[in-house]
Formats: structure tokens, sequence, C-alpha cells
């Protein structure tokens, strides 16, 4: 079946623009995590939604960043006033409700501000 | 989730089994260990995970000592396209929650 889907795929930006990125998770997954990755670290944790309730919130980098989940399916990460750090790759992953919970993760989306 | 520690670069032979250390001596007893791998370029992958008894699948098997504090994943056949990152990550498998990523082991495959 389909997998995570990410787009862009690739976004350059200009310092001070606004830009969002897109993931649409595995059909029937309940979950859906965020995650960021610059050039040559490891993966940092953003945000995750799962079902109804409450998003955890607490890996947002500041108030800059932002993330919606409309209709308990696609989700919209959206970064105003980008900075040069905010480059890296933008990871989206999903998962079932379930005893393993693993994730399965989309293929990023590079940003890079200017 | 509880930290784990794993060493920061291992090498194997193309064919051999490839054997990676992970100690997790902080586990509690509603957490499960799993490992995802990422590939140059690529999203993290999930391989396996386990709670106390031993697992294998298709991809690999992991071995979780008797008192849980450590375990060894393990790729019988290692082939080039296993050079990645492996990380071993302890967290609570019955409920969604996000993942905590340490840096990680990264496996080259030598000819």
């Amino acid at each position: 079946g389909a997998g995570v889907s990410q787009s862009p795929s690739n976004k350059v930006t200009e310092k001070g623009k606004d830009v969002e990125l897109r993931c649409d998770p595995i059909s029937g997954h309940t979950a859906l995590y965020w995650y960021r990755q610059s050039l040559g670290q490891g993966l940092e944790f953003l945000i995750y939604f799962q079902g109804n309730s409450a998003p955890d919130k607490s890996g947002l980098p500041s108030d800059r960043f932002s993330a919606e989940r409309t209709g308990g399916s696609v989700s919209t990460l959206t970064i105003q006033r980008t900075q040069q750090e905010d480059s890296a790759v933008y990871l989206c992953a999903s998962s079932r409700r379930g005893q393993s919970n693993e994730q399965f993760f989309g293929p990023g989306t590079r940003l890079t501000v200017l | 989730d509880a930290k784990t520690t794993q060493p920061p670069s291992m090498d194997c032979a193309e064919g051999r089994a490839a054997n990676l250390p992970c100690n997790h001596s902080t586990i509690s007893g509603n957490e499960y260990v799993y490992w995802y791998r990422q590939i140059h370029s690529q999203g993290p992958q999930y391989i396996i995970h386990g709670l106390k008894n031993n697992e294998t699948n298709e991809m690999a098997s992991l071995i979780i000592t008797e008192d849980r504090k450590s375990s060894t994943l393990i790729l019988p056949h290692a082939t080039l396209r296993d050079t990645a990152v492996y990380y071993c990550i302890v967290r609570v498998g019955s409920s969604a929650s996000k993942i905590i990523f340490g840096s990680g082991t990264r496996l080259s495959i030598r000819p």
C-alpha cells in the first residue's frame, strides 16, 4: 500500500518568508509525528498528533513553528518568518494504534533558507 | 524514555553477521526496545522491537538480555545495502509516543 508522502520534496525560500510543509499519513493511521534533521545532526522531535487528543507540542523550537492536522488525516507544518537555522530535512511519520506502534516515515522535505 | 548507549561506529564484512550492541540500563518494566535505521538521504525505517523475549523477522534478530539492561541487533548476512545509521530506542509500546533519537551507530559494510 501507499506509504507516508510529503510535499514538496525540496523547498528553497528566503529568510523572513513563511513556508508550509505537507504530510499525508498512511490511511487509517491515527498518530502523526513531525521530526527534523539538520545537516549532520540527529533526528529531533517536533510535534505529534494522536486522534482527537491535544497534540504534544513539546518539541517545537519556537512560536514561529505550528502544525495542524485536519480531519484526522493530512497535516501541515508551518514555519513563519523563516531563519537560516531552520534549514533542515523535515520528516513526517505515522503509526497505527496498537501494541507495536512502529512509526513509518516519509521521505522528508528538504528546506533551505537563504 | 530511557537513555540508550551505542558505539558511534562499527564495520562488518559483507556476508558476515553484523552485531550491534545497545545498553539501556535504566529501562522500565513497560518499555520496549525498538531498532530503526536510516540509510543516507532517506527517512528512518523500522526494523524490529521486543519487550523481553528474543525476536526475529525477515530483516534481523533482536537479542535482549535476561535483566533487559542491554540488547543486540543482529543482521545475519550483511550486504552493502545495510550501510546505515542504526538507532536503538527504548519507549513505551502500548500507546503512541514520540521517539527520542540518540546519535546511533554508523554501520559500514566492507565489500
